[in-house]
């Protein structure tokens, strides 16, 4: 059964700062991953799609890494805003039914 | 992209009743699936919701707690019967769209 981990469960940075979130997962054989942002009572925004042959995609201030092998995606973000204050939340399809297994996401504040 | 919306966006319901959330989705869509957001978690996959036949269900959920309809590829309704406390969660429809999924703003449920 897929495991979906993220690191930390809480960030807090001061506006300005570049930032990493982490997200493992413990079956390698996934069909994609994709990052999505939830805002307090709001639904999910996507964010970046990484198919499994890919190494990285690119949005804007936002770029996704991916390590199949180890299990690992990366979402770096740039020059971090307070309007990136959000909940983080790291999702990978095992295969083409698309189902998504969610990690519990990482809850960001940048502060202005 | 999809533009998703979801009927109602919210409610408080007694223990016991039954509620009914709709979701629509402005383009025709093949895949389409009902999530659960329980409070302080992530998101659960309920099922997927099969255009003119049975949703097919994940383990821990079964047709008879949370019947699907998907009467066409736009449309699709996920009822919650028979609700108890537990069930207080937000609900969320989803759609793929070239590999992409995306989210409806979610429905929050709470029941007393």
């Amino acid at each position: 059964k897929q495991e979906v981990t993220q690191i930390p469960a809480a960030l807090s940075v001061p506006e300005g700062e570049n930032l990493v979130l982490n997200c493992s997962f413990t079956d390698s054989a996934i069909y994609n991953l994709q990052w999505f942002r939830q805002d307090p009572g709001k639904g999910l925004t996507s964010l970046l799609l990484i198919q499994s042959s890919q190494r990285e995609q690119t949005s804007g201030r936002l770029n996704a890494s991916l390590d199949k092998s180890s299990g690992r995606s990366t979402l770096y973000i740039a020059a971090s805003q307070p309007g990136d204050s959000a909940t983080y939340l790291c999702a990978v399809s095992g295969g083409s039914n698309y189902k998504l297994t969610f990690g519990k996401g990482t809850l960001l504040t940048v502060n202005p | 992209s999809a533009v998703i919306s979801q009927k109602p966006s919210r409610d408080i319901c007694q223990r016991g009743t039954s509620l009914t959330i709709q979701c629509q989705v402005d383009s025709q869509v093949t895949m389409m699936f009902w999530y659960r957001q329980q409070p302080g978690q992530s998101l659960t996959l309920i099922a997927t919701a099969n255009q003119g036949s049975e949703a097919t269900y994940e383990s821990g959920f079964v047709i008879d707690k949370f019947p699907i309809s998907r009467p066409n590829l736009t449309f699709s309704t996920l009822t919650v019967s028979n609700m108890s406390p537990e069930d207080s969660s937000i609900y969320l429809c989803s759609v793929v769209v070239i590999e992409t999924q995306y989210f409806g703003p979610g429905t929050r449920l709470l029941v007393l």
